[in-house]
């Protein structure tokens, strides 16, 4: 059972447009909703994370929207850039089950320049 | 200085060996993880330590056998592999079992011919 469903799972953008990575959840339980951002060959970093209590979370160019009535929480990459060109991953977490993560299937992102 | 290394970074090996993977860690974290990213990409969490004390046994195969000889490092034992398991076995780590956020290793990947 797949409790975290990401969208889509490949993205094109010209550079200096917005990226957009969509993904809905089950669990009504999850408190924690972090992006993971990786590069080919690497390991998966944290990009940027929300709680359900506020609905939007801004760092640089990258915000998350967070929709708690429809279970969902999206990325939004503004003025992409061909450095952003990754694959996405968002997760989700509950404090009950300590630092599990739940993660989505993944977005790769190109932009061209 | 790198905060999460895994070695070997690449693993090729015949059906029914057994190999290991090792995990270390010089960020002073209490908590140890192992993920397996398959070929779509799939991140999917398979065991956790905590201060060398498991805490997390996903559905794993038997043939799959974490130890924790120091929280410090978690390595990786794999009997009899499989085609199956080939993949790319990432290394984590976070400040504790209730600390969101994890840092991942490089990555090891493991072909089985």
């Amino acid at each position: 059972q797949q409790q975290v469903k990401q969208s889509p799972q490949s993205l094109i953008v010209q550079k200096g447009g917005i990226s957009i990575i969509n993904c809905a959840y089950e669990n009504t339980a999850f408190d924690y909703f972090p992006w993971y951002q990786q590069f080919p060959g690497k390991g998966p970093a944290l990009l940027i994370a929300i709680r359900p209590d506020v609905s939007e979370k801004k760092e640089g160019r990258f915000t998350i929207s967070f929709n708690k009535s429809a279970k969902q929480f999206s990325l939004h990459i503004m003025d992409s850039q061909p450095g952003d060109s990754a694959t996405y991953f968002c997760a989700a977490s509950k404090e009950t089950s300590g630092s599990r993560l739940t993660f989505g299937e993944g977005t790769q992102l190109t932009v061209n320049p | 200085d790198t905060a999460v290394s895994q070695t070997p970074k690449y693993l090729v090996t015949q059906m029914g060996n057994d190999k290991s993977i090792k995990c270390e860690q010089n960020l002073g974290h209490d908590t140890m993880y192992w993920y397996k990213q398959d070929s779509k990409k799939f991140l999917k969490i398979m065991f956790s330590y905590n201060n060398k004390e498991l805490i997390i046994n996903e559905t794993v195969p038997n043939r799959f056998s974490p130890k924790s000889p120091d929280k410090a490092h978690l390595n990786l034992h794999i009997n009899s592999l499989e085609l199956g398991d080939s993949a790319v076995y990432f290394c984590a780590s976070s400040p504790r079992q209730d600390y969101y956020e994890q840092y991942f290793g490089p990555g090891t990947r493991l072909t089985v011919t």
